[in-house]
């Protein structure tokens, strides 16, 4: 049972432009949400997070959005750039627990 | 400082061998945590401690699996009589108390032969 779910595998955008991963949820327990990004060999790097208790936080060219009404978050990057390059995962974790769930990860590649 | 550093970073072993994994946190960080990552998915949860409290080991997927933590610092992930299904990146992450942000390292890949 999947709770938190990337139904995007990957996603191609070219440098400049928006990019917008999305994701999923189905448990209303969660109160908060991250996203974390990783290179090949490397493990996963903290990006930007949000609480349930509000709908969207900015940091730089990452903007997180979350729409609890529709269980979705997204992430967005503007303006793209080359070394965006990595696999974007969305976590979530439960009132009052440590833990992560992640979703399975969106791989973006931004083009030249 | 140094990040969460693991080791070994790659182990490839004969099914049914004991295996251990290492991983160092970040210097303060009392809480610790493992997590793998299979082909194609996302991280799994597998066990979390802090400080002198009981861990939680709910994501342990069986008993062939356990960890210790050792004087609230380095932790050892032990998999016995692996299977060719424990094959994945293992991955530590290791934050401060009270619901802090978790920093992980680079992970032991792991193969079963």
């Amino acid at each position: 049972d999947q709770q938190v779910k990337q139904n995007s595998p990957s996603l191609s955008v070219q440098e400049g432009r928006i990019s917008i991963l999305n994701c999923d949820y189905t448990n209303s327990m969660f109160d908060y949400f991250l996203w974390y990004k990783k290179y090949p060999a490397e493990g996963p790097t903290f990006l930007i997070s949000i609480s349930s208790i509000k709908d969207k936080n900015e940091d730089g060219r990452f903007t997180v959005f979350l729409n609890k009404s529709a269980k979705h978050l997204s992430l967005h990057i503007v303006p793209s750039q080359p070394g965006d390059s990595a696999v974007y995962f969305c976590a979530a974790r439960y009132q009052g627990a440590q833990k992560l769930v992640f979703g399975q990860g969106t791989r973006l590649t931004i083009n030249p | 400082g140094a990040g969460v550093s693991q080791s070994p970073s790659n182990k490839v072993t004969e099914k049914g061998k004991d295996v251990e994994l290492r991983c160092d946190p970040i210097s303060g960080h009392t809480a610790l945590y493992w997590y793998r990552q299979s082909l194609g998915q996302g991280l799994e949860f597998l066990i979390y401690f802090q400080g002198n409290s009981a861990p939680d080991k709910s994501g342990l997927p069986s008993d062939r699996f356990s960890a210790e933590r050792t004087g609230g610092s380095v932790s050892t992930l032990t998999i016995q009589r692996t299977q060719q299904e424990d094959s994945a990146v293992y991955l530590c992450a290791s934050s401060l108390p009270s619901r802090g942000t978790q920093y992980f390292g680079p992970g032991t890949r792991l193969l079963v032969l």
